[in-house]
């Protein structure tokens, strides 16, 4: 039984590009909420997708944005990189919305030069 | 607006020893409550869930026990090992399902 995978493991961008990370959901879940934990700091909820719609956001400006495919995969997107999007980005998967178990996958380390 | 706050922030002790971890949060309106492993650099490991109706939960050496009144969580360890170095992270979850995080703590266990 697979567990959530995420991709890259690690990526270098330069301040002002545009990063994509990738999540597969552990099987059987149908739900994708996406987390960055910063250095030192737990982590922060960004947003949450359910049926391919963002469905709860979190304290984040409009350069994250997402997209959850039809098979429950999901996509973060970040805009105009800047140096404190540095971090581990985290995805969680779990079955419906709401307050259900959340499995978490091994992280994206972005480092923004 | 939910704060969840883990003390100590870290903590250093002989193998063998038991030892209490702590979490408080300040809104009891929570749906369940997570207590996570973390590695350097790596995701997060569940290690016990405690749904709001609950007191206490189990697994193997690990204890976790919830006053939901009180705002209060704690993660009992009994016979630490080196293995269990790693931080420990607390999260509260409401009804739409978005975990809030406290800082964690970070254990280092000596053998």
């Amino acid at each position: 039984d697979a567990g959530v995978t995420q991709s890259p493991t690690h990526l270098i961008k330069t301040r002002g590009q545009q990063v994509t990370l990738r999540c597969s959901p552990k099987s059987g879940h149908d739900t994708v909420s996406w987390y960055q934990q910063a250095l030192g700091q737990g982590p922060q909820f960004i947003f949450q997708y359910y049926e391919e719609e963002e469905r709860q956001r979190g304290n984040f400006p409009d350069r994250f944005s997402g997209h959850q495919f039809p098979n429950y995969s999901s996509e973060l997107n970040v805009n105009a990189l800047l140096l404190g999007d540095s971090a581990l980005y985290l995805c969680a998967s779990s079955y419906r919305r709401g307050a259900n178990e959340q499995y978490f996958g091994p992280g994206t380390r972005l480092t923004v030069t | 607006k939910q704060e969840v706050t883990q003390i100590p922030a870290a903590l250093s002790v002989p193998e063998g020893e038991n030892l209490v971890l702590n979490c408080s949060f300040t809104d009891s309106a929570i749906y369940n409550l997570q207590w996570f492993r973390q590695d350097p650099g790596k995701g997060l490991t569940s290690l016990l869930l405690i749904q709001s109706s609950q007191r206490e939960q189990t697994s193997g050496r690990l204890n976790a026990s919830l006053d939901k009144s009180s705002g209060r969580s704690t993660l009992y360890i009994a016979a630490s090992q080196p293995g269990d170095s790693a931080t420990y992270l607390c999260a509260v979850q409401g009804s739409q399902g978005n975990l809030i995080f406290g800082k964690g703590t970070k254990l280092s266990v000596k053998p």
